[in-house]
């Protein structure tokens, strides 16, 4: 089983809907949650943690199902410049202070258009 | 608003050959890593490193790999004789040493070609 797993895609969409992205985590012991967005041939940058309670941010809503390890990311009213990559990313920390490494998913591609 | 840079955008270099590929973490962040990413494939971890030396690597960070911080800015990667399957984009990230965030911060990449 993978480690992160994501839906590829592509989601091609509307400008204006809303669209939700899926990722399923194999480690129990994976702490911190992230999504990253990617754009073509660039660095994946963070678009936000995730925590338990679920957070948002602007037109974004993460979730995360620990019992199920699941995290969802909702985006709504999408614009065209959403259209990129959207890497789910965990990490399991070895101790307290140590560096820990980011585990990524291979991306779920989305596709914005007028 | 700081940024992870890194050195060059492009190298393009012949197998065999040695490669330094550089990078400049935010300047307080304590916690370096090198991610890589070859085209079409997800970004994976290659090593990480705190304290001055390599907390964790991965099996893909073999001998032919190595890390350093020869000063209180840079942090390089070097590829001590290059083969055309390590081709990809290498990324540089780095993370606060405070508080409880593991949320990493990456530089733009070296697109490194092996011909």
């Amino acid at each position: 089983r993978k480690e992160v797993e994501q839906d590829p895609g592509p989601f091609n969409v509307p400008e204006g809907a809303t669209v939700a992205f899926n990722c399923t985590y194999s480690n129990s012991a994976s702490q911190s949650f992230f999504w990253y967005r990617q754009d073509c041939r660039k660095e994946p940058k963070l678009l936000m943690s995730v925590y338990s309670s679920g957070n948002e941010d602007g037109r974004f809503t993460a979730q995360l199902n620990r019992a199920s390890q699941y995290i969802s990311l909702l985006i709504r009213d999408s614009k065209l410049s959403d259209s990129a990559t959207y890497l789910c990313v965990v990490n399991k920390a070895l101790e307290t202070g140590t560096a820990s490494k980011l585990t990524f998913g291979t991306g779920t591609r989305l596709q914005v258009t007028l | 608003e700081p940024e992870v840079t890194q050195t060059p955008s492009h190298q393009v270099t012949q197998m065999g050959q040695e490669v330094i590929l550089r990078c400049v973490p935010i300047s307080n962040h304590l916690y370096f890593y090198w991610y890589r990413q070859i085209l079409g494939q997800k970004v994976e971890f290659l090593v990480s490193f705190y304290n001055n030396e390599i907390s964790e690597k991965s099996e893909i960070f073999d001998d032919q790999f190595s890390v350093e911080r020869p000063d209180g800015s840079n942090f390089t990667l070097k590829i001590r004789s290059t083969k055309l399957e390590d081709s990809a984009m290498y990324f540089c990230a780095s993370r606060p040493g405070t508080g409880v965030s593991y949320e990493q911060y990456f530089g733009p990449g070296t697109r490194l070609t092996v011909t």
